[in-house]
């Protein structure tokens, strides 16, 4: 089993939908969590981090830790055109990140 | 700000040859990583750095070397490339704490032929 599984879809909504990316893990040790969006032909930048448990929102992006059933989340309301990427996970135990593979978003106009 | 910048952004190489990739952070920070990006393989991790001096093994570091003799420069070493090498090279760095995020670079398109 992989230490991070991620579904590599790709995934294609409309404009306006509500989008959810998640991530399963197996690595009880594993307490920094974050989202990256990667654009073509460019560096994964960081769009949301948390530390342990819970949930946090910034804007149109919510993020969300579930530890007990090793499952994280990220949440997109009323998506738009530019948020078609991939959007990878990754998580630490205050170690290097281990990251999901990617996940390919496309929001159709 | 400059941030994290990858030297070259693109480059092809005959099996056997050498070449260095450079990167440079101008964010004062301690940690530096060296990825490489493959379809359906996502960000596997080559070696990392933890401070000037020092270096250590990631996941799949065979084939490469680094090293760091200035704080600010992660240099990825490929001394006989293989056309299993041929892949898109990511360099990224962070502060010291744990949970401060990692930054990367725009990557090197590297091909081996």
């Amino acid at each position: 089993q992989k230490e991070v599984e991620q579904d590599p879809g790709p995934l294609s909504v409309p404009e306006g939908a509500i989008v959810s990316l998640n991530c399963t893990y197996s690595n009880s040790a594993f307490q920094y969590f974050m989202w990256y969006r990667q654009y073509s032909r460019k560096g994964p930048e960081l769009l949301m981090y948390t530390y342990s448990s819970g949930n946090k929102e910034d804007g149109r992006f919510t993020a969300q830790v579930d530890k007990s059933s090793k499952y994280i989340s990220l949440f997109i309301r009323d998506s738009q055109p530019s948020d078609s990427a991939t959007y990878l996970c990754a998580m630490s135990a205050n170690t290097p990140l281990v990251f999901g593979k990617g996940t390919r978003l496309s929001v159709i106009a | 700000n400059a941030g994290v910048t990858q030297t070259p952004k693109f480059r092809v190489l005959k099996t056997g040859q050498s070449m260095t990739l450079l990167c440079a952070q101008d964010m004062n920070h301690e940690y530096m990583y060296w990825y490489r990006q493959d379809p359906g393989m996502g960000l596997r991790l080559i070696h990392y750095s933890v401070g000037e001096g020092t270096t250590a093994k990631g996941e799949v570091p065979d084939g490469y070397n680094v090293s760091r003799l200035k704080k600010q420069n992660f240099l990825l070493g490929l001394e006989s490339a293989a056309p299993s090498q041929t892949s898109v090279y990511f360099c990224a760095s962070r502060g010291p704490m744990g949970l401060q995020p990692q930054h990367f670079g725009d990557g090197t398109r590297l091909s081996i032929l």
